[in-house]
């Protein structure tokens, strides 16, 4: 079993559309959570941190159950500009940073 | 922009030739770690340094090696490279206010031919 599982995608929706990622992950001492984006052929860049008591920053939201191991990205009224790969990133303390495999968007007009 | 920079961009190496890759931190970030991106797929841990010492490692073989500079710069160094090795590597500093974000550089492309 991977450490960080991701829907694998792609997802294709409408303009407008709402949708949503999930992420499972194994290790239950994990301590940080995050969610990035990535562009074709671009680096990482972060979208946002993850918190316990869930996020929002405009039209996405981030969720955390640390019961279930289980993080989510909500992202409502999609944009063109939001089509990228997201990644889902846990924290297990230190150094050990683990990235998930991504999970493709596709927004069409 | 993220103030992490990385040379040289792209590079073709041969099968068993050794290649560096470097990275500059963001200004105030003590910590840089590096990655390995194969196509498709999500980044992979390879190793991290903080203050000149090697802070953690990944599952990569010890012909990836590293190091760190006074100036939190960094060098990836892979000898006897295989054609597995091709892909994006990335690194990735932190430091700042929250230790646990990285910011990453835009990457170098290796194609090992």
């Amino acid at each position: 079993r991977k450490e960080v599982e991701q829907d694998p995608g792609p997802f294709n929706v409408p303009e407008g559309a709402t949708v949503a990622f999930n992420c499972t992950y194994s290790n239950s001492a994990s301590q940080s959570f995050f969610w990035y984006r990535q562009d074709c052929r671009k680096e990482p860049k972060l979208l946002m941190s993850v918190y316990s008591s869930g996020n929002e920053d405009g039209r996405f939201t981030a969720q955390l159950n640390r019961a279930s191991q289980y993080i989510s990205l909500l992202i409502r009224d999609s944009k063109l500009s939001d089509s990228a790969t997201y990644l889902c990133v846990v924290n297990t303390g230190g150094f050990k940073t683990i990235f998930g495999a991504g999970t493709r968007l596709f927004v069409k007009a | 922009e993220t103030g992490v920079t990385q040379s040289p961009t792209h590079l073709i190496k041969t099968r068993g030739q050794q290649v560096t890759l470097r990275c500059s931190s963001q200004s105030g970030h003590n910590t840089v770690s590096w990655y390995q991106q194969a196509l498709g797929q999500g980044p992979q841990f390879i190793f991290q340094y903080y203050r000149e010492e090697e802070n953690g490692r990944g599952n990569f073989p010890p012909r990836f090696s590293g190091l760190q500079f006074p100036n939190y710069s960094s060098e990836l160094n892979v000898n006897a490279l295989e054609l597995d090795d091709s892909a994006l590597y990335l690194c990735a500093s932190s430091g700042g206010l929250d230790t646990n974000i990285q910011y990453f550089g835009a990457g170098t492309r290796l194609s090992v031919l």
